[in-house]
């Protein structure tokens, strides 16, 4: 069976920090990764998707990048934090010929 | 602009209750829309999937209203563990890249 993990739990960065969060999944080749973000009381953002290595898809322009150095790792980075970076990020994974979307636990990130 | 609405809710319901929830969609294009669940500090987690005029398992019943652009929800004899916020959900073409509405919580009370 697949599964999708997403470390970590969580986090605590101050202002100006650099990010990387990771996710992994298992069981499955060349799926569809998506990377979200859910703001307190909002809905989730689609923030970048990719169809496969190397191929990144932005959403949303901001501080923020992604990159896919394998067929199953895909991962959220930043250079400089800023405080509206605080959120739960989601990582989720679409199988091929499929059109759900399965998500990771999340890391839920809170910039000071 | 691709967006989905619902009420935010919260939806107070007494166990065992009957409870309906709608979502109205702008894509008139999309062929797929999805149910999930999300616990509070959760990750959402797919409840159903709706890909004709609608879908039931068990005590959950969707159905798809193309001409209104509209999809609902309905929980009969809801459980306390049924407490949760519900996104409504629509699939666009291409990537397969998904529009979530903001969820409308449901409470659950014995």
């Amino acid at each position: 069976s697949q599964t999708i993990h997403q470390w970590p739990a969580t986090l605590v960065q101050p202002v100006g920090s650099p990010l990387s969060l990771e996710c992994t999944v298992e069981g499955t080749s060349n799926p569809n990764l998506y990377w979200y973000r859910q703001a307190a009381g909002r809905g989730l953002q689609l923030l970048f998707y990719s169809v496969g290595i190397g191929q990144i898809s932005s959403e949303v322009p901001q501080n923020l990048s992604a990159s896919r150095p394998q067929d199953r790792q895909f991962i959220l980075s930043s250079k400089k934090l800023l405080l509206s970076d605080s959120g739960f990020y989601l990582c989720a994974w679409r199988p091929l010929a499929r059109n759900e979307q399965f998500f990771g636990p999340g890391t839920r990130l809170t910039v000071l | 602009r691709k967006e989905v609405e619902q009420d935010p809710g919260p939806f107070n319901v007494p166990e065992g209750a009957t409870v309906a929830f709608n979502c109205t969609y702008s894509n008139s294009a999309s062929q797929s829309f999805f149910w999930y669940r999300q616990d509070c500090r959760k990750e959402p987690k797919l409840l159903m999937s709706v890909y004709s005029s609608g879908n039931e398992d068990g005590r959950f019943t969707a159905q798809l209203n193309r001409a209104s652009q509209y999809i609902s929800l309905l929980i009969r004899d809801s459980k306390l563990s049924d407490s949760a916020t519900y996104l409504c959900v629509q699939g666009n073409s291409g990537y397969s890249t998904l529009t979530f509405g903001k969820g409308t919580m449901l409470l659950v009370s014995p």
